[in-house]
């Protein structure tokens, strides 16, 4: 158990609704970290949250968003969803962002939009 | 711009048959090498990762990576695969942001 919890495991939307993800990252960590995986891709950086900001971000359009509270959990918010947004969202978490320090990934929530 | 670059797409191996994977990264600065792998039906797992020192890395379950500075790559091998290694494969370079290849697939035969 890599102790990163994500809900709702899986989610079936549809095109022009919004979409709020939650993370709960391992105890301990304090960065967040939201990636967009779609079938037979690779996961793909969306944004990194730490200290309740974000701090990096990905190439992607600003429908989604995010936040952190101040216990480090963390939500990805996609609005005006598009068919394309079908894929799974993992959130990964880690102490003081990367270097150095091992990532911990969870299982991630499917998201189909129809 | 920073991206990974990952050779095969789906490799199908024997029982005991070596492995190699193939990683290829672009990126103008230091950078930090993983290897990651997801099996069936779970989440992904840290296989090994380079920072700096000796460029051949050993991982878990008998993975090791060597990274080739002059070549921008970050090979997986495993002497002799088992049934257990069939899983997706990611390579992950970090410079300024984390990078994912797009994954090979193995899938080792009994």
């Amino acid at each position: 158990d890599a102790g990163v919890t994500q809900s709702p495991t899986h989610l079936i939307k549809t095109r022009g609704q919004q979409v709020t993800l939650r993370c709960s990252p391992k105890s301990g960590h304090d960065t967040v970290s939201w990636y967009q995986q779609a079938l037979g891709q690779g996961p793909q950086f969306i944004f990194q949250y730490y200290e309740e900001e974000e701090r990096q971000r990905g190439n992607f359009p600003d429908r989604f968003s995010g936040h952190q509270f101040p216990n480090y959990s963390s939500e990805l918010n996609v609005n005006a969803l598009l068919l394309g947004d079908s894929a799974l969202y993992l959130c990964a978490s880690t102490l003081g962002g990367y270097s150095g320090n091992t990532i911990y990934f969870g299982e991630g929530s499917w998201l189909t939009v129809v | 711009a920073q991206s990974v670059s990952q050779h095969n797409h789906h490799v199908i191996l024997s029982e005991a048959a070596s492995l190699e994977l193939g990683c290829n990264y672009s990126y103008g600065g230091t950078v930090n090498l993983f290897w990651y792998v997801q099996y069936p039906g779970q989440h992904l797992q840290l296989l090994l990762k380079y920072f700096s020192g000796d460029p051949l890395v050993k991982g878990i379950k008998g993975f090791e990576a060597e990274f080739i500075k002059s070549k921008f790559s970050f090979n997986l091998r495993k002497p002799s695969v088992q049934w257990s290694d069939t899983a997706e494969y990611f390579c992950a370079v970090e410079g300024y942001k984390l990078s994912f290849g797009a994954g090979t697939t193995v899938t080792v035969r009994a």
